[in-house]
């Protein structure tokens, strides 16, 4: 039990596109979402925490209108990075959990973007 | 400024050799703290939480344990499938250290 599934698993695209990342709950319904991100040799760095039905809060640093999310079901959160750069790309790891603290989070295998 | 820093930031160990991995934390407000198992490509795996200053947790040959500044992830008699990245992180806000890759030598 307690499976998260996201997609694509990676993902190339040219510099100004844009770009959207599924992660499902497989098994359990999620109350909270959250999205991270892992830069090569770094360690994860939350993005943003989302509830069903409401607004995302995003971390301080983190661009709400580049990273748009939605958690339009309490299985189902998307994130789409828009106007992808160079820069943005990373590895993009979201986690499903049945509570609204950061206990019990079960994580997704990851996104890997690359942004040419 | 709240930091997680592990260490060391690399382990090679041979079968059977036992060691500990640390987690040292500023943080103003501890809620809890976390060990998570990551391979390669993967996202984490949840391995223990730990709430207060004392608290000890076990599960097969990983051992965490918990004091007011720093946390503790004791592997004994550690085997090749153990190798991975270790990562702590910390309930205040939710911060992730930069992890501890251990590599296990048959």
């Amino acid at each position: 039990g307690a499976v998260v599934s996201q997609h694509p698993s990676w993902v190339i695209c040219k510099s100004g596109t844009s770009v959207k990342i599924e992660c499902r709950s497989l098994d359990f319904q999620a109350t909270t979402m959250f999205w991270y991100r892992q830069f090569p040799k770094q360690s994860l760095m939350l993005m943003a925490t989302s509830n069903e039905g409401s607004k995302a809060t995003y971390e301080q640093g983190v661009e709400k209108d580049k990273f748009l999310i939605n958690h339009a079901s309490l299985t189902l959160s998307t994130l789409t990075v828009t106007s992808a750069h160079p820069e943005d790309s990373s590895f993009y790891i979201c986690s499903a959990s049945t509570g609204k603290g950061y206990n019990e989070q079960f994580f997704g295998p990851g996104t890997r973007l690359t942004v040419l | 400024e709240d930091q997680v820093t592990q260490s060391p930031e690399a382990l090679r160990l041979q079968e059977g050799e036992s060691s500990s991995l640390n987690c040292s934390y500023t943080v103003s407000g501890l809620r809890g703290l976390f060990w998570y198992r990551q391979d390669p490509g993967k996202g984490p795996e949840f391995l223990f939480t730990l709430y207060s200053a004392g608290e000890e947790k076990e599960k097969e040959r990983l051992k965490a344990t918990l004091t007011k500044k720093e946390s503790f992830l004791h592997i004994t008699a550690p085997k090749p499938e153990d190798s991975a990245t270790y990562l702590c992180a910390v309930e205040d806000q939710f911060y992730f250290g930069t992890g501890t890759s251990l590599t296990v030598i048959p």
